[in-house]
């Protein structure tokens, strides 16, 4: 079974810009999460999607979006992109959510310059 | 609110010798616990998880953790250290609710030959 891709796998954009990273869940999985990963503030969750809904958001500015598909790829969105922004971004499927173990992708790392 | 804490930001250890990686916990209802490894530009991987069953938890690669509701830990061990041990290890907290994982900052394991 294949794992959780991501794409692209590296990226660097500039202040202003905006970006879109996508993630293809193992196949049958309906949940996936989004996490930010920085040097100087961790692992620090920003969203999960569940059947095509949002169902738990973390404490990211309005400029973190995403969405789900009805296959159930996801995409996140940042728009008006911050130096703070530069991060590995990870996103982590499980089939139902909950408790279910969560396989995670090699994330996206966005360089922000 | 939960949170967790990870103390020791590096540990070292040689190879063969115990690891011992130390994960404290705060949460309001019960906790579930996870413990994942991450490897250079890899994402993150599920070592083990504590869902209140048996409160020592083995997981994979011959590590376990032992959930402490007393002093609020779920501290990790390995008997034996072998060098691809060597990684960063994440500890990790969630409740019931949703699937709104809260990290540690991480404890990054060198192992010496």
């Amino acid at each position: 079974k294949a794992g959780v891709t991501q794409t692209p796998r590296y990226l660097i954009k500039t202040r202003g810009q905006q970006v879109t990273l996508s993630c293809s869940p193992i196949s049958g999985h309906r949940s996936v999460s989004w996490y930010q990963q920085t040097p100087g503030q961790g692992l620090q969750f920003l969203f999960e999607y569940f059947s095509e809904t949002q169902r738990n958001k973390g404490n990211f500015p309005g400029r973190f979006s995403g969405r789900q598909f009805s296959n159930s790829r996801s995409e996140m969105n940042v728009s008006t992109l911050e130096l703070g922004d530069s991060a590995l971004y990870l996103c982590a499927s499980s089939g139902a959510g909950g408790l279910e173990t969560q396989y995670f992708g090699p994330g996206t790392r966005l360089l922000v310059l | 609110a939960q949170s967790v804490t990870q103390l020791g930001s590096h540990v070292s250890v040689s190879e063969g010798a115990l690891v011992l990686l130390r994960c404290n916990y705060s949460s309001s209802v019960p906790p579930y616990l996870f413990w994942y490894v991450q490897y250079p530009n890899q994402g993150l991987q599920l070592l083990l998880k504590y869902t209140s069953a048996a409160t020592l938890v083995k997981g994979i690669n011959g590590f376990e953790a032992e959930f402490k509701k007393s002093e609020t830990s779920f501290h990790l061990t390995k008997p034996s250290a072998h060098m691809s041990d060597a990684a960063e290890y994440f500890c990790a907290v969630s409740n019931t609710g949703g699937f709104k994982t809260i990290f540690g900052a991480g404890t990054r394991l060198f192992v010496k030959a």
